[in-house]
């Protein structure tokens, strides 16, 4: 089955500085990588994804890439804030599957005023 | 539009009791996942439904694990003879229906937080 490796496992970064975390994945027919953002105690919460038609896609200060070749997807977080501040998990899932998703253990981010 | 919703939000069992979570995916979405997380840990798959179907329970523990998704309400994960290692977070995710532009997505609801004294 798919496995998923995240690192680093804890960031921490001065305000407004960027951050970057990565990810790689085994299953070379995974086609679809979320990422999500939980904060303590609360729910994960999708803030972009990538389809493996796709490089690179950006959403304001948020950016995921991906290189299929090497099996491996990275978040690029620029002009962080404190409220940046969470858990960030990648994830990788193929349609073939039913879109079930495998985890990577998470990356907990720090942003420091 | 509401979101996918989660009860109860915190469930205490003793050991051997057993434990219900109920979810509702969002309108319109037919597809339901469940997932565990474990204290400081990562997300878990358990198990994918749609209605009526359990279409993928690959990652549900053999025994005392079952889940269903009946034509009508809510999906229901159900633990019987609960051990303290069951004590987690359980979040179920919903999507729209296959094939539809974002038919990829997972949306989580906020989580039932289950522990077993």
């Amino acid at each position: 089955g798919e496995n998923v490796e995240q690192h680093p496992s804890t960031l921490s970064v001065q305000e407004g500085d960027s951050a970057v975390i990565k990810c790689t994945y085994s299953d070379s027919a995974s086609n679809y990588f979320p990422w999500y953002k939980q904060e303590l105690g609360k729910r994960p919460q999708l803030i972009i994804d990538i389809r493996s038609n796709v490089g690179e896609k950006k959403d304001q200060r948020i950016a995921v890439t991906l290189n299929k070749t090497a099996k491996h997807f990275s978040l690029h977080i620029t002009e962080t804030q404190p409220e940046d501040s969470a858990v960030y998990f990648c994830a990788a899932s193929r349609e073939a599957a039913g879109n079930k998703l495998t985890f990577g253990g998470g990356t907990r981010v720090l942003v420091k005023p | 539009n509401a979101g996918v919703m989660q009860n109860p939000r915190h469930l205490v069992r003793r050991r051997g009791q057993e434990a219900r979570l109920r979810c509702s995916p969002m309108k319109g979405h037919s597809h339901v996942y469940w997932y565990r997380q474990l204290p400081e840990e990562g997300l878990k798959f358990m198990v994918y439904l749609q209605k009526e179907n359990i279409i993928d329970e690959s990652g549900m523990p053999k025994e005392r694990f079952s889940a269903e998704f009946p034509k009508e309400g809510p999906s229901i994960l159900r633990i019987q003879q609960v051990v303290r290692g069951d004590s987690a977070a359980y979040f179920c995710a919903s999507s729209p229906k296959a094939g539809g532009l974002n038919s990829y997505e997972q949306y989580f609801g906020p989580g039932t937080r289950l522990t077993v004294t």
